[in-house]
């Protein structure tokens, strides 16, 4: 079974700096998607980006990239310029490429913003 | 606008009844989940369904029952059977590509009193 590990249960960051937060996987498939979701304090959950692994290019959204390292099987998410919005719950999730297959959830990394 | 509605946004229940949490999409989605969330847990899998009529177990079904009547609605039932049922519950959907992730609703609290 697939697993998911964010091994940083909480972060802090100064505003405007920049910040990483980790996750590692296993799974035995060679092709598969890789998401990094946002749960404030509203406990709405946001997408923030997507990786297809078939992808070597790390995706990019804004003030927010990813390290994509496959063979290392690690997925670690770069918040640049942090501002006081970015505080949140983030969650690092995996889905096989195949179908409505659930997602496996990380157990999450509570990132506090300072100002 | 399209979107998923859970309802209601709290709900109490007393040690011994069962309690029936509300999922609803107008998104023509055809996948549906409940994950359960848990300080220090992530979310967790109760039940998914890919299509009407069919539904699958996931990681924490016992104590859950649901039912998937209605493309648009997923609800679930958490029964006395469910020793900690105490909890955040999220319901989503997706479309048929593994690249769309999910569309969350907005969560209910479960507590028992």
């Amino acid at each position: 079974a697939q697993t998911v590990t964010q091994s940083q249960p909480e972060m802090s960051v100064q505003e405007a700096e920049t910040v990483t937060l980790s996750c590692t996987y296993d799974t035995s498939e060679s092709d598969y998607y890789l998401f990094w979701y946002k749960q404030p304090p509203s406990r709405q959950m946001i997408l923030v980006i997507r990786q297809e692994a078939y992808k070597q290019q790390n995706a990019t959204e804004n003030r927010f990239s990813v390290n994509f390292q496959k063979a290392a099987k690690s997925f670690s998410l770069k918040i640049s310029d942090s501002q006081l919005g970015d505080a949140a719950m983030y969650f690092c999730a995996y889905r096989k490429l195949s179908g409505n297959t659930p997602l496996v959830f990380g157990k999450g990394t509570r990132l506090s913003v300072i100002a | 606008d399209g979107g998923i509605t859970q309802s209601p946004k709290y709900l109490f229940r007393k040690e011994g009844q069962n309690v029936t949490l509300s999922c609803e999409q107008n998104l023509n989605h055809d996948a549906m989940y409940w994950y359960r969330q848990d300080p220090g847990q992530g979310l967790r899998l109760i039940y998914y369904s890919q299509i009407v009529n069919d539904f699958q177990k996931g990681d924490i079904a016992e104590g859950y029952s649901v039912s998937r009547e209605k493309k648009e609605s997923f609800p679930l039932t958490v029964t006395s059977a469910q020793k900690n049922p105490t909890a955040f519950y999220l319901c989503a959907s997706s479309i048929p590509t593994a690249a769309g992730g999910y569309t969350f609703g907005s969560g209910t609290r479960l507590t028992v009193v």
